[in-house]
């Protein structure tokens, strides 16, 4: 089974609302990532947050981790038309090598 | 430019045929990784390597193979033994261990017929 989970698969809103998106794992992790993806494209790095960091910022990304919930969101302030891809969290178990990446939340921003 | 290239974007193949996929990457990265995306899913990890010589297997290996003989190449062969091989697949690197994200070459889409 998937060890993240992307909620909502859809979502679609206004430019300029915000957006967001959340993601739910299974173990313990080291860290969690959010990866964006363009349509038929590779997935570019968003941002990293560590199990012992509660929230990070980067520009108009902001992250949250909650490790006991296993659960993190991730929120895109002042959206643009040319935010609309798919966002995907990954994760590592804690000891493992293995990425195990969502089945993502295709953002779509309206002009 | 440091990157990581995939060739080719587009791959036709018969059913029956093996057919060998193309990374590199010159960003002096120890760990590579090799993944399948289906239409409106996720990805899912097929082989890692963490150091030349050494490859591990992930979660859907089956009728899959690689190599990592050289840092900077990992191909991955698609052999006739895989039974649903039409898909989108991403080749990655990093620096080894959790800590570091992982670049992302554009992808090859492989159609068999």
């Amino acid at each position: 089974s998937q060890q993240g989970e992307e909620d909502p698969q859809a979502l679609s809103i206004q430019e300029g609302e915000n957006a967001t998106m959340n993601c739910s794992y299974k173990t313990s992790i080291n860290n969690l990532q959010w990866y964006r993806q363009n349509s038929g494209r590779g997935l570019v790095h968003l941002i990293l947050i560590r199990s012992n960091e509660r929230e990070k910022h980067s520009g108009r990304l902001r992250v949250t981790l909650d490790t006991s919930k296993k659960s993190s969101s991730l929120l895109i302030t002042a959206s643009r038309a040319a935010d609309t891809a798919s966002y995907f969290c990954a994760t590592a178990a804690s000891g493992t090598y293995k990425y195990i990446f969502g089945t993502g939340t295709r953002l779509k921003v309206l002009a | 430019d440091g990157g990581i290239t995939q060739s080719p974007k587009y791959l036709f193949r018969k059913e029956g045929q093996n057919v060998t996929l193309s990374c590199e990457q010159n960003l002096n990265h120890d760990a590579m990784y090799w993944y399948r995306q289906d239409p409106g899913q996720g990805l899912r990890l097929i082989y890692y390597s963490q150091i030349v010589n050494d490859f591990q297997k992930g979660d859907i290996a089956e009728g899959y193979s690689v190599s990592r003989e050289k840092k900077e190449s990992f191909p991955l062969t698609v052999t006739s033994a895989q039974k649903n091989p039409t898909a989108f697949y991403l080749c990655a690197s990093s620096y080894p261990g959790q800590t570091y994200e992982q670049y992302f070459g554009p992808g090859t889409r492989l159609t068999v017929t």
